[in-house]
């Protein structure tokens, strides 16, 4: 079904290298969301955008980048500096960044580390 | 700070039995708390929130200030509520907790 799309579902990484994780959302939301999630951690905040052209830090943003040109799409670039990227990573998106507007969620990208 | 703990990993019951599922929250704020669910092979989803104060399918929570928690109830679990819970609070962002499984035997 639509919505939020992640790709790709797997992806490998060699030591050193910057990998990008892609979310694409057609619900029209203006507020999206990189998490991470750990065995036993539940899902940690990495990076938010409440609107186009403007992001912040999570929790855990070390390590991580990211972008939003447009509405749609909000790229996760899992960085060098982040020395255990190994995880499963969640984007989600709602209408605004408020307290009551619900998450929805993608699939999710796995992340291995060669 | 927010934090989220849900203290039960697992918890197995028998169909037609009540489960609760706990969620107890800190935070210094009057925060939002929410349950979302995440069924086998189906993206995670949000049940219910505590602004909301509704049932869905036969779930209720209730916040309690005082013992800063908002459990998950059922009073008659069926088998198709096996699933992945987790307890999630928005204060100043939104914090989730690492979540219980919940099997339900026939």
């Amino acid at each position: 079904d639509g919505g939020i799309t992640q790709s790709p579902k797997y992806l490998f990484r060699k030591e050193g290298q910057n990998v990008t994780l892609s979310c694409e959302q057609n619900l029209n939301h203006d507020a999206m969301y990189w998490y991470r999630q750990d065995p036993g951690q539940g899902l940690r905040l990495i990076y938010y955008s409440q609107i186009v052209n403007d992001f912040q830090k999570g929790d855990i943003a070390e390590g991580y980048s990211v972008s939003r040109e447009k509405k749609e799409s909000f790229p996760l670039t899992v960085t060098s500096a982040q020395k255990n990227p190994t995880a499963f990573y969640l984007c989600a998106s709602s209408t605004r960044q408020a307290s009551n507007q619900p998450q929805h969620f993608g699939d999710g990208t796995r992340l291995s580390i060669l | 700070a927010q934090r989220v703990t849900q203290p039960e990993k697992l918890l197995s019951v028998f169909k037609g039995a009540p489960v609760e599922l706990k969620c107890n929250y800190s935070y210094s704020g009057s925060p939002e708390l929410f349950w979302y669910v995440q069924y086998s092979r189906q993206r995670l989803q949000l049940l219910l929130r505590h602004i909301s104060r509704e049932s869905i399918k036969g779930f209720t929570a209730d916040l309690n200030k005082g013992e800063t928690s908002f459990h998950l109830k059922k009073p008659f679990a069926q088998e198709e509520d096996s699933a992945m819970y987790y307890c999630a609070l928005y204060g100043q962002n939104f914090v989730f907790g690492p979540g219980t499984r919940l099997s339900v035997l026939p």
